[in-house]
C-alpha cells in the first residue's frame, strides 16, 4: 500500500515568488492536512481539507492557501514567498476526520533565498 | 501560546535503560494525545496514543502514562535500543472540538548509546 506522496522534495525559490506543492494521501483517505516544521516552531497545523472541504485553519496569513480534488489529492499554495516561509512542510492523511492522528509524508523541504 | 510542552530538547541513554519522555499540555479540552517519532528527512511516524478516558497504554516497548489532573504524560521506551534514536514528538487534539488538528510539543531529541 503506497504512502503519503509529496512532491516535490526539495525546492529553492526567491522571495516574492510563488510555489505550490502537492500531496497524494494514501487510497481512500479523506483527510488531508498540512503542517510547517520550522526550527524554532516546531510543528504548526496549517489546515486540514476533507471532502474537498477545507474543515480547520491553524494561525497563519492569508498567503498560505490549500485546496483538495475530489480525488483527495491536495495542493498547497504560498504566495508572496518569505525568508520566514523556509521549512519543512508536512502533509498527513487519515480515512476520516476526527483528532485521532495521521499517516504523514516524508515532506517538502522549500528553501527562499 | 504554547498548548503543549516538551521540556526537554534533549535526552541521552544506554543501551538497555528506559528512556523517559515528558510532555506538558495546558488545554482542559484535549482529550487524545499521541506520540510520533522522526527521523531526519522524514516525516513523523505514529507511535501510540491514549485516550484521555484511560492513564495507561502499552504497546510492545513503549508505554503512554496519562495523568489528567496534572495534565501531564509521558513516553516510556523499554528497553532502549540505537534504532530508538530520533527525535520524539507528543501531539493532543480535542477530538470533538477541533476536527483534525494535531498540537505538537517542540520535540525531544532521543540519543542511544550503544
Amino acid at each position: 500500500k503506497a504512502g503519503v506522496t509529496q512532491t516535490p522534495r526539495y525546492l529553492i525559490k526567491t522571495r516574492g515568488q510563488q510555489v505550490t506543492l502537492s500531496c497524494s494521501p494514501i487510497s481512500g483517505h479523506r483527510s488531508v492536512s498540512w503542517y510547517q516544521q520550522t526550527p524554532g516552531q516546531g510543528l504548526q497545523f496549517l489546515f486540514e481539507y476533507f471532502s474537498e472541504t477545507q474543515r480547520n485553519k491553524g494561525n497563519f496569513p492569508g498567503r498560505f492557501s490549500g485546496r483538495q480534488f475530489s480525488n483527495s489529492r491536495s495542493e498547497m499554495n504560498v504566495s508572496t514567498l518569505e525568508l520566514g516561509d523556509s521549512a519543512l512542510y508536512l502533509c498527513a492523511s487519515s480515512v476520516v476526520t476526527g483528532g485521532y492522528g495521521y499517516t504523514f509524508g516524508s515532506g517538502t523541504r522549500l528553501t527562499v533565498v | 501560546d504554547q498548548q503543549v510542552k516538551q521540556n526537554s530538547p534533549s535526552l541521552s541513554v544506554q543501551e538497555g535503560r528506559i528512556s523517559i519522555l515528558n510532555c506538558d499540555y495546558t488545554n482542559s479540552m484535549f482529550d487524545y494525545f499521541l506520540w510520533y517519532k522522526k527521523y531526519p528527512a522524514e516525516g513523523p511516524t505514529f507511535l501510540i496514543s491514549i485516550s484521555s478516558i484511560k492513564d495507561k497504554n502499552e504497546d510492545g516497548r513503549f508505554t503512554v502514562f496519562l495523568n489528567k489532573s496534572a495534565k501531564h504524560l509521558s513516553l516510556h521506551i523499554v528497553p532502549s535500543q540505537p534504532g530508538d534514536s530520533a527525535v520524539y514528538f507528543c501531539a493532543a487534539s480535542a477530538v470533538k472540538a477541533a476536527g483534525n488538528k494535531l498540537t505538537f510539543g517542540g520535540g525531544t531529541r532521543v540519543l542511544v548509546k550503544p
